[in-house]
């Protein structure tokens, strides 16, 4: 069965510190993945994708098939980067449906 | 933000009532979709439509079903509301199927 997990509820790190938020997934295929954000009080919004291989506001994802990970990383955290980020699977077999995991709080401390 | 908005955004209802709620788009996306979101489960999708009249269950349906006569439109139904879905409703759309969503501003649902 298709799964997105991210192991951890609640981030915490200072400003200026790395921050990582992890995500698994359990696809037989080939995967499609995505980070999503959602600020306080705004709507849940697309961050990246793998297949564009971009960074967005300074955060990056690699995918690693052989781990079959997609962690979210940023060299220097910032205070406006606290919210809730989720990761989210397309898988290729079936129409649209998204699959996504249960999301990691990220809180930045000054 | 793309054009989609949800109705009501907030509800409270008692347990064994029916429940529809609106979600509306004027972008014209071929997919539609209902989340719910709870803590600790993340978001989890309950049904989506790629198209009109044709919809499919995402991984908890039951107890839930939907609707989609015309493109703009996306109904989802509670035929008999209980507690277990007190929860926090999105509708989403996109336009190449789940590569990038756009989100609605989520409905609040209080199942007392």
């Amino acid at each position: 069965a298709q799964r997105v997990t991210q192991p951890e509820k609640l981030l915490s790190v200072f400003k200026g510190a790395p921050v990582e938020l992890k995500c698994n997934y359990s696809y037989s295929g080939s995967p499609e993945l995505f980070w999503y954000v959602q600020y306080s009080r705004q709507r849940l919004q697309l961050l990246l994708r793998h297949i564009s291989r971009e960074s967005i506001k300074g955060f990056t994802a690699d995918l690693n098939k052989g781990e079959t990970s997609f962690h979210l990383k940023k060299p220097f955290a910032q205070e406006e980067d606290s919210a809730m980020y989720y990761c989210a699977l397309l898988p290729g077999n079936q129409g649209g449906k998204l699959i996504f995991g249960q999301g990691t709080e990220l809180s930045v401390k000054p | 933000d793309a054009g989609i908005t949800q109705s009501p955004r907030h509800k409270v209802t008692e347990t064994g009532t029916p429940v529809t709620l609106r979600c509306h788009q004027t972008e014209n996306h071929r997919y539609m979709y209902w989340y719910r979101q709870d803590p600790g489960h993340g978001l989890r999708l309950i049904h989506y439509s790629y198209g009109v009249k044709d919809t499919d269950k995402g991984e908890v349906s039951d107890g839930y079903s939907v609707s989609r006569s015309k493109t703009e439109d996306f109904l989802l139904t509670l035929e008999s509301a209980t507690s277990s879905q007190t929860s926090v409703y999105f509708c989403a759309i996109s336009d190449r199927r789940g590569e990038k969503l756009f989100f609605g501003s989520g409905t609040q649902l209080s199942v007392l």
